[in-house]
């Protein structure tokens, strides 16, 4: 069965650092999402992604991120300098229909 | 602005028990309803959702919720419960732009 998968599982990275996050999602998709989880807090949506350009963006997703599918398969979050509050469990979504199927997440956490 | 409320963080209940998680939103449009399953250590799996049609939907594996306009609420039961049924359980809504707004979740243990 299809899945979408995330790398790394968990990134340790310093404060003011960049980081990029990967997501494969699956292959017939044309939707892509980004949404994180705070330890212990809600899952929050930050941005939707469909045409090659975002569709739609939380107030989360500051000048600091930034999305993009460089290629027929990856789909990218970069967060260009981390912050402690960044820390949190990220995962990508891709869609078909009215479904969204998740990936198993990325832990970052932020020194 | 939607919103979801999942009024209980934490359901302890006995194996082979009834189970009710509960589950209100707020949407001044029509709305997508969706239950979310998220095992320890693993993603988020959909385990069920109401677009459209009959008001009460179920899963392969014994949950159901309904959906009651009325009420703005989309409940999930299952009448016995395993100790596999142990997760945190999501409720989530979306429109037709398609971002899902979550609720805190609630966890569900079940002891023998």
């Amino acid at each position: 069965e299809p899945e979408v998968t995330q790398t790394p599982s968990h990134q340790v990275t310093q404060m003011g650092q960049e980081v990029i996050l990967r997501c494969v999602p699956i292959s017939n998709h044309l939707y892509f999402y980004w949404y994180r989880q705070i330890l212990g807090q809600k899952v929050e949506f930050l941005v939707s992604f469909y045409n090659n350009e975002i569709s739609e963006k939380s107030e989360i997703f500051d000048d600091q991120f930034s999305v993009e599918r460089p290629d027929g398969s990856n789909f990218t979050l970069k967060i260009r300098s981390t912050k402690l509050e960044d820390s949190a469990m990220y995962f990508c979504a891709s869609r078909v229909d009215n479904e969204q199927f998740f990936g198993p997440g990325t832990r970052l956490t932020v020194l | 602005a939607q919103s979801v409320t999942q009024l209980d963080s934490q359901v302890p209940v006995f194996e082979e028990a009834p189970v009710e998680l509960r589950c209100n939103y707020s949407s001044s449009v029509s709305v997508y309803l969706f239950w979310y399953v998220q095992y320890p250590n693993q993603g988020l799996q959909l385990l069920l959702k109401y677009l459209s049609g009959s008001t009460l939907v179920e899963s392969i594996n014994g949950f159901e919720a309904e959906f009651n306009k009325s009420q703005t609420s989309f409940h999930l039961r299952k009448p016995s419960v395993h100790i596999s049924d142990t997760a945190e359980y999501f409720c989530a809504v979306s429109d037709r732009f398609q971002k899902l707004v979550f609720g805190t979740g609630t966890r569900l243990l079940v002891s023998p």
